[in-house]
């Protein structure tokens, strides 16, 4: 398996543009979380889902944040207006149990910069 | 609410030295806990995953031991090579009905001087 795949690698885009971070968790993990990684903040989890459903969504900071999961294989967190305090890294991972047994798989991140 | 700390935020050692990094949680009621390394721009890479039934997990040089009554896990790096440079992050879960959540440590920054 080539692990938790996230793209783009790489985002600059302009203040209020609207910004589309995908992810393919691994094949087989029922759990998808999407975590916030900044320098003031550390690593902060967003939202996360089991089988496809949206199960706690409490860290998404504010309703410009939406994210979803329209199947096994394909995620998405979307932005939309994006400000420059949303710059931050943004991480995918999954995990194959509720219990994390057998650990938590992260993807190499989105680094997103809005200028 | 887990809560998760790591001390020292910084470390720098030479080259050879043992390495020990400490984790701290709040919640002991937990499923396991996982180490994971992050270099600079880079994403996370699993280290070890102690299940809350050892005391211990080993992987090469890397050693890490779990003390759920304390709330204590330490990872340990025999003979720091240059290489081993890295934030070091800690993350438990807690015991939830509707799945897990990691909450995360800080991180302990690694500077091994050659």
């Amino acid at each position: 398996d080539a692990g938790v795949i996230q793209s783009p690698r790489h985002e600059v885009t302009e203040m209020g543009q609207e910004v589309t971070l995908r992810c393919k968790p691994i094949s087989g993990h029922d759990y998808l979380f999407w975590y916030r990684q900044t320098m003031m903040r550390g690593l902060e989890l967003l939202i996360y889902f089991n089988n496809n459903v949206p199960i706690d969504d409490s860290g998404m900071p504010e309703d410009r944040f939406s994210a979803k999961m329209p199947n096994a294989s394909f995620s998405t967190l979307k932005i939309q207006p994006s400000e420059p305090r949303d710059s931050a890294v943004y991480f995918c991972a999954s995990s194959f149990s509720p219990q994390g047994g057998y650990g938590y798989t992260f993807g190499s991140g989105t680094r997103l910069t809005v200028v | 609410k887990q809560e998760v700390t790591q001390i020292p935020a910084a470390l720098s050692v030479p080259e050879g030295e043992n390495l020990v990094l400490n984790c701290s949680f709040t919640d002991s009621a937990i499923y396991n806990l996982q180490w994971f390394r992050q270099d600079p721009g880079k994403g996370l890479t699993s280290l070890l995953l102690i299940q809350s039934s050892q005391r211990e997990q080993t992987s090469g040089r890397l050693n890490a031991s779990l003390d759920k009554s304390s709330g204590r896990s330490t990872l340990y790096i025999a003979a720091s090579q240059p290489g081993d440079s890295a934030t070091y992050l800690c993350a438990a879960p807690a015991r939830e009905a509707a799945g897990n959540k990691l909450t995360f440590g800080g991180g302990t920054r690694v500077l091994v001087k050659p």
